[in-house]
């Protein structure tokens, strides 16, 4: 079945790069994705990758997808605390005449320390 | 633009009573998803609408309905509440399948 893996928590220092590791299991996936989830607020969509590519970088963003292991990964440069949240990881599935739903992980707490 | 809102943002009903959420997509945006999010947890797929057809459902009990209207909302109906289903009910809406857009969510408490 498919799963998406997140290690819990990321404590980081102000300026430092922030990276953050996913891995899933749905050789299937078309796209995967990053959101952002602040305290007691929906999720925002960061970034997402498609699953032909390899890497892709938006600002302080940088997305890296390992294929064949199954790894995504976010870098974020020069962590701010505003960059204090939880990371979600999600891969797209697709069944039949669906549109794709997201499969996510547990989440990612990132902790930006000044 | 407005982005995709939902009604309301916090409810508490009691076991048994029956609960309907309100999603209002992008405009433009003809597939809403539904997912659930029991706290310390990532979102639970329960179901996509395109066209006002259902397109695809999570393994959610068939306490769980929805449908989508011709404006393209949505409302998702949860019957026979249990304590169980106190989560964040999360709409997501999309033109296209690779960007999935999220609304700020429905809080459910059932008590």
């Amino acid at each position: 079945g498919e799963d998406v893996e997140q290690s819990l928590f990321l404590s980081v220092r102000e300026g430092d790069s922030s990276v953050i590791n996913c891995t899933y299991t749905d050789s299937s996936s078309t796209y995967l994705y990053w959101y952002k989830q602040e305290p007691g607020a929906g999720l925002q969509l960061l970034t997402y990758i498609f699953s032909n590519m390899d890497m892709k970088q938006d600002q302080r963003l940088t997305v890296l997808l390992n294929k064949k292991d199954k790894h995504l990964s976010l870098r974020i440069a020069d962590t701010q605390t505003g960059d204090s949240a939880i990371y979600f990881c999600a891969e797209s599935i697709h069944y039949g005449g669906s549109q794709g739903n997201l499969i996510f992980g547990k989440g990612t707490k990132l902790s930006v320390k000044p | 633009d407005a982005g995709v809102t939902q009604s309301p943002t916090h409810l508490i009903k009691t076991r048994g009573q029956h609960v309907t959420l309100r999603c209002s997509p992008i405009s433009g945006h003809k597939s809403v998803s539904w997912y659930q999010q029991v706290l310390g947890q990532g979102p639970q797929f329960i179901f996509q609408y395109y066209e006002k057809e259902e397109r695809g459902r999570g393994n959610f009990p068939d306490r769980f309905s929805a449908r989508q209207f011709p404006n393209y909302s949505s409302e998702l109906n949860v019957n026979a509440l249990l304590l169980g289903d106190s989560a964040l009910y999360l709409c997501a809406s999309s033109f296209a399948s690779e960007e999935q857009f999220f609304g700020p969510g429905t809080r459910l408490t059932v008590l």
